[in-house]
């Protein structure tokens, strides 16, 4: 079953801006991925985040994830016209290794 | 380093006609591989997972079927395809179950 639900589903930004997308997800889990996929493309891993980790960075992404909320967000600074694409957050339970993802969120970043 | 390979990149076949797909990775032993599809404007379904040689852990029944014939060497087969079997496929490895996974680059099914 799709676990992880992004919010928003579309995202229309101006090169230079910030991007905030959200994931949220009902059970406990082991950790949570982030993917980027470019149209017809396959899914390019971003950033994982484990459960007891509450912010990661890399570049110029940020990753954070309150577990109490059951809630991560994907923070793209300064963005690009190269970032428009679908990101996808991915849950990782305990018991249950299997990666469920969810069902996208389209970015557009117009130069 | 490591590097995953899908075949072919669009296919259109009829309803009712067989399929095989293959993916194969290469600068990694024993990897976990995973099956994906996805529909348009969807996230992705896990089909099938694979931890080792002849080991097939099947998640949705379907028309499909999978093989690990080799180490590194995945197949999504159909002995005849329905039309609900169009979609985008996506094979993908692991080395740690839950862990980061890496994709290929996708098929493109289209069954008429």
């Amino acid at each position: 079953s799709q676990q992880g639900e992004e919010d928003p589903q579309a995202l229309s930004i101006q090169e230079g801006e910030n991007a905030t997308m959200n994931c949220s997800y009902k059970t406990s889990i082991n950790n949570l991925q982030w993917y980027r996929q470019n149209s017809g493309r396959g899914l390019v891993h971003l950033i994982l985040i484990r459960s007891n980790e509450r912010e990661k960075h890399s570049g110029r992404l940020r990753v954070t994830l309150d577990t109490s909320k059951k809630s991560s967000s994907l923070l793209i600074t300064a963005s690009r016209a190269a970032d428009t694409a679908s990101y996808f957050c991915a849950t990782s339970s305990y018991g249950n290794n299997r990666l469920a993802f969810g069902k996208g969120n389209q970015v557009v970043v117009i130069p | 380093s490591q590097t995953i390979h899908q075949w072919p990149a669009t296919l259109v076949q009829p309803v009712g006609s067989p399929l095989s797909l293959e993916c194969t990775v290469e600068g990694t032993s024993n990897p976990n591989l995973y099956w994906y599809r996805q529909a348009a404007g969807r996230g992705l379904q896990l089909l099938f997972y694979s931890v080792g040689i002849g080991q097939i852990s099947s998640e949705v029944p379907q028309n499909l079927s999978a093989s690990r014939p080799q180490d590194r060497q995945f197949i999504l087969s159909s002995k005849k395809l329905l039309l609900s079997d169009s979609g985008f496929y996506l094979c993908a490895w692991s080395d740690t179950l839950g862990d980061e996974q890496y994709f290929g680059p996708g098929t493109r099914l289209t069954v008429t």
